[in-house]
């Protein structure tokens, strides 16, 4: 069965204090890894799209990688306006499967 | 930017009613998809709809689920007969798709359903 396992659960930083979330797998052949943050009370917005081991992607203060078993949100210099919760989801090559698997995310709240 | 639009923002339904909760999906997307999310839980996945047939679906996606996308813009979700464990956030989330490439799903801003 495939898995995805955020940590921390929450974050807690300061203005300008950078940090890294966490996302572990188990799946059946990785067709995609895909990075969301959701704000309160919202749908996922969807933030970037990992394929293959050694990857990264940018964008502004957000940089993911990726690993055969995990991938990390790096966060630079981060602002107030970061927080909100970060969900990792992976979507399985097996059987041409649509559905991604979400973790529980990463509530990240930075203080200004 | 073009979004996934869902409708109503929040139902309240009584436990045994049917319940429909609209989307309209990105206009040039062909991929459709249906999640819900319990209070405090994961975003769990429920049904993928393609080319007016559902492709996959849940466990959680039982007989008292059904899609429909009843003309060319709306994709709709149905519950039967309600029960209180049907409460959650549903969100809708569409999808366009070239030959060869994988592409993101958006997701709308959901529609929070409370079973009484």
């Amino acid at each position: 069965e495939d898995q995805v396992t955020q940590s921390p659960e929450a974050l807690r930083l300061q203005e300008g204090e950078s940090s890294s979330l966490n996302c572990s797998y188990t799946v059946s052949g990785l067709r995609g890894l895909f990075w969301y943050r959701q704000d309160p009370g919202k749908g996922p917005e969807f933030l970037f799209t990992l394929y293959s081991a050694g990857e990264e992607k940018e964008k502004e203060r957000l940089k993911a990688t990726l690993t055969k078993k995990e991938s990390f949100l790096h966060i630079t210099a981060p602002k107030p306006e970061d927080s909100a919760t970060y969900l990792c989801a992976v979507q399985a090559m097996e059987g041409g499967s649509e559905k991604l698997v979400f973790g529980k995310g990463t509530k990240l709240t930075v203080n200004p | 930017e073009p979004e996934v639009t869902q409708t109503p923002s929040h139902q309240v339904t009584q436990m045994g009613q049917e319940v429909i909760l609209r989307c309209v999906p990105i206009s040039n997307h062909l991929y459709f998809y249906w999640y819900r999310q319990i209070l405090g839980q994961k975003v769990e996945f429920l049904v993928s709809f393609y080319n007016n047939e559902i492709s996959e679906k849940s466990e959680i996606f039982d007989d008292q689920f059904s899609v429909e996308r009843p003309d060319g813009s709306n994709f709709t979700l149905k519950i039967r007969s309600t029960k209180l464990e049907d409460s959650a956030m549903y969100f809708c989330a569409s999808a366009h798709r070239y030959i060869n490439s994988n592409q993101p799903q958006h997701f709308g801003d959901g529609t929070r359903l409370s079973i009484l």
